[in-house]
């Protein structure tokens, strides 16, 4: 168990429909990355959030968002799916806003969700 | 952050020793080279991190050489156990931001 905790694990819709993904970054984390991983991508990086607050933006697109609460869990929400949405989505978090590199085993992955649209 | 250049696969039986080697041609002076392993479906986990010369964990050895345009990942006797993906990250850590950039990464495949 990494400490980063994602559900659903598994998930499957109909294209045009909106889904929403949860995590919880590990305890003490403040940051939460979205990212994501299909078949003909890789591990794309989709969106930061530091403290409540949007830090930095990756291949996202205008219908996808996120969030993070007050409780620092953050939700990404996917709307009028696609089937090439189809992809595994992972969350990880950190510490600080910045310098994962430097401190590389301080970013945790969680398990992903496997998204499915049909 | 400094773009990286791995094989996209590898083989291997086990037993052996792999090493996996990334260039990093444009790696700044304050650049770090990170590995990660990915098992299929699951996220990333860290394995190793150096600056210069050789780093090693209980996991892997990290060897990098003087002008660090390079580097190249150890794994001492796999298992079928290592067959996954190894990425090579480079980047200094200063960015205000935590994302991480990966590439397409090396796919090990340990045969039996």
């Amino acid at each position: 168990d990494s400490g980063v905790t994602q559900t659903p694990k598994h998930l499957i819709t109909a294209t045009g429909q909106r889904v929403t993904l949860r995590c919880s970054p590990r305890s003490g984390d403040l940051s939460v990355y979205w990212y994501q991983q299909s078949l003909d991508q890789g591990l794309q990086f989709l969106i930061q959030y530091y403290n409540g607050e949007e830090r930095a933006k990756g291949n996202i697109l205008e219908r996808f968002s996120a969030q993070q609460f007050p409780d620092l869990h953050s939700e990404l929400n996917l709307s009028s799916l696609e089937l090439g949405d189809s992809a595994l989505y992972f969350c990880a978090s950190s510490v600080g806003a910045g310098t994962p590199l430097a401190v590389g085993y301080g970013y945790t992955f969680g398990s992903g969700t496997r998204l499915t649209v049909v | 952050l400094a773009k990286t250049t791995q094989p996209i696969s590898m083989d291997s039986y086990e037993g052996q020793e792999v090493n996996i080697t990334c260039s990093h041609n444009n790696i700044a002076t304050n650049d770090y080279i990170t590995w990660y392993q990915q098992f299929p479906s699951q996220g990333p986990r860290f394995i190793i991190q150096g600056y210069k010369t050789k780093v090693t964990n209980e996991v892997a050895s990290l060897f990098i050489p003087a002008d660090r345009k390079s580097s190249t990942l150890s794994l001492p006797r796999v298992s079928l156990s290592d067959t996954a993906v190894y990425y090579c990250l480079v980047g200094d850590g200063s960015s205000n931001t935590g994302k991480l950039i990966f590439g397409q990464g090396t796919t090990l495949q340990v045969k039996p």
